[in-house]
């Protein structure tokens, strides 16, 4: 079964602070991933995905990710963290082939402070 | 937001009572989700559909049934509702050609 471990419950940083974001999946085979972005009180945005190709994914908002498949990994970083980027973050990932369902990581909590 | 709505977007109810949650789309995606948003928990899947009358269970469907009889429409029913399916509800289509999921605004329920 597919699972995925975010290693941060709550990360807090100051403004100009850099962002990473560790996410490890378990998934006996090719997959796709997916970063998530929840702000408060809203539902959840599409931050960036990979399916295939470059394993560094720019995304919105000056995000990116680097997939090590060596690692299973997808950490999400930004260089310079704002406050607007105080949210919930959520790594998922699903199998590259059919449409398997989308499992969720449990989530890390960004706090931004001035 | 793009083409899901999600109603009620709040609901109270008591334990016992039969509830549905209803998630409508306007862009005719065959692929439509459920999910629970919980603390400490993520979002974990409760049951999708893969076309009209085809349904198939997530990791906690317990407790919960859907249907779908046109593309436009997943309900979700709690049978009988308990203080543990106080949650916020999420319905999500997957648009295609690997573009990942679009979330309805949620459904906050408490069971009282």
């Amino acid at each position: 079964a597919q699972s995925v471990s975010q290693h941060n419950h709550h990360v807090i940083l100051s403004e100009a602070a850099s962002l990473e974001l560790g996410c490890n999946y378990s998934y006996g085979g090719t997959v796709n991933l997916f970063w998530y972005v929840q702000y408060p009180g809203q539902h959840l945005q599409l931050l960036l995905k990979y399916f295939s190709g470059d394993p560094l994914v720019k995304g919105i908002k000056g995000f990116e990710a680097e997939f090590i498949k060596s690692k299973f990994s997808f950490n999400l970083r930004k260089p310079s963290v704002q406050w607007s980027d105080t949210a919930e973050y959520f790594c998922a990932v699903n199998g590259n082939s059919g449409n398997t369902p989308l499992v969720f990581g449990k989530g890390t909590r960004l706090s931004v402070i001035a | 937001d793009a083409g899901i709505t999600q109603s009620p977007r709040h609901k109270v109810t008591e334990t016992g009572t039969p509830v549905t949650l209803r998630c409508h789309q306007t862009e005719n995606h065959r692929y439509m989700y459920w999910y629970r948003q919980d603390p400490g928990h993520g979002l974990r899947l409760i049951h999708y559909s893969y076309g009209v009358k085809d349904t198939d269970k997530g990791e906690v469907s317990d407790g919960y049934s859907v249907s779908r009889s046109k593309t436009e429409d997943f309900l979700l029913t709690l049978e009988s509702a308990t203080s543990s399916q106080t949650s916020v509800y999420f319905c999500a289509i997957d648009r295609g050609n690997n573009n990942g999921y679009t979330f309805g605004s949620g459904t906050r329920l408490t069971v009282v």
